[in-house]
């Protein structure tokens, strides 16, 4: 079984629709992130959480927020989806308590299509 | 601007050769430098690391130069296999880390 599960795996939906992509871990970490990846731009943080109470903006959250409802789950929310957050968005997590704590492990992604 | 820059979108190296992947940043206060794999509808996987501390790291096939006077880091693979081609993304920062765009590499058979 995948340690880091994302749903759903594609998704396509209309400009202005409400729409959360969901990301759950078995792997006991503290820490989440999520990131979107565009052609030629790599993967950009959208925002990220170190624990249960803990929310940070990253590079580009606007357009976007995010709920760690526990320590294994971290939502992403679009309020009202628009064209350009067609992308695709990949959950990770670290765990600050291990040697390697840099290291951090990925989910299969989410492919978003916005009409 | 981007912080973190990967300048070859592409690299095609023959079976067994060396492969050389390139990363130039900007931030002199980053304290970890990474490289991810990834394969096509997967997500990236960890590679390889090193603390702004030393200059190499090595791990089997996979070393990782870094070069902080001219804030630059690379990545080899010495041999190449057909296995190894997939999109490097290089990353760097604490904790939360800015990737660079990738490079896809291919290595033929």
């Amino acid at each position: 079984d995948a340690d880091v599960t994302q749903t759903p795996r594609n998704r396509i939906t209309k400009t202005g629709k409400r729409i959360m992509l969901e990301c759950s871990q078995t792997k006991g970490h503290d820490r989440m992130y999520w990131y979107r990846q565009d052609p030629g731009l790599g993967l950009r943080l959208i925002y990220y959480s170190f624990d249960v109470k803990d929310i940070n903006k990253g590079e580009i959250s606007d357009g976007y927020s995010v709920s760690r409802q526990a320590q294994a789950k971290f939502s992403l929310s679009l309020e009202s989806a628009i064209p350009n957050q067609t992308a695709l968005y990949f959950c990770a997590t670290s765990d600050k308590d291990t040697p390697n704590q840099e290291t951090q492990y990925f989910g299969p992604g989410t492919r978003l299509l916005v009409l | 601007d981007q912080q973190v820059k990967q300048n070859s979108p592409s690299l095609s190296v023959q079976e067994g050769r060396i492969s050389i992947l390139n990363c130039d940043y900007t931030n002199s206060m980053f304290d970890y430098f990474l490289w991810y794999k990834k394969y096509p509808a997967e997500g990236p996987t960890f590679l390889i690391s090193i603390s702004s501390i030393k200059d190499k790291n090595e791990d089997g096939r996979f070393t990782v130069f870094l070069n902080k006077s001219a804030k630059h880091l690379s990545l080899h693979i010495v041999p190449s296999q057909p296995g190894d081609s997939a999109v490097y993304f290089c990353a760097a920062g604490t904790y939360k880390y800015i990737f660079g765009t990738g490079t896809r590499l291919k290595v033929l058979a």
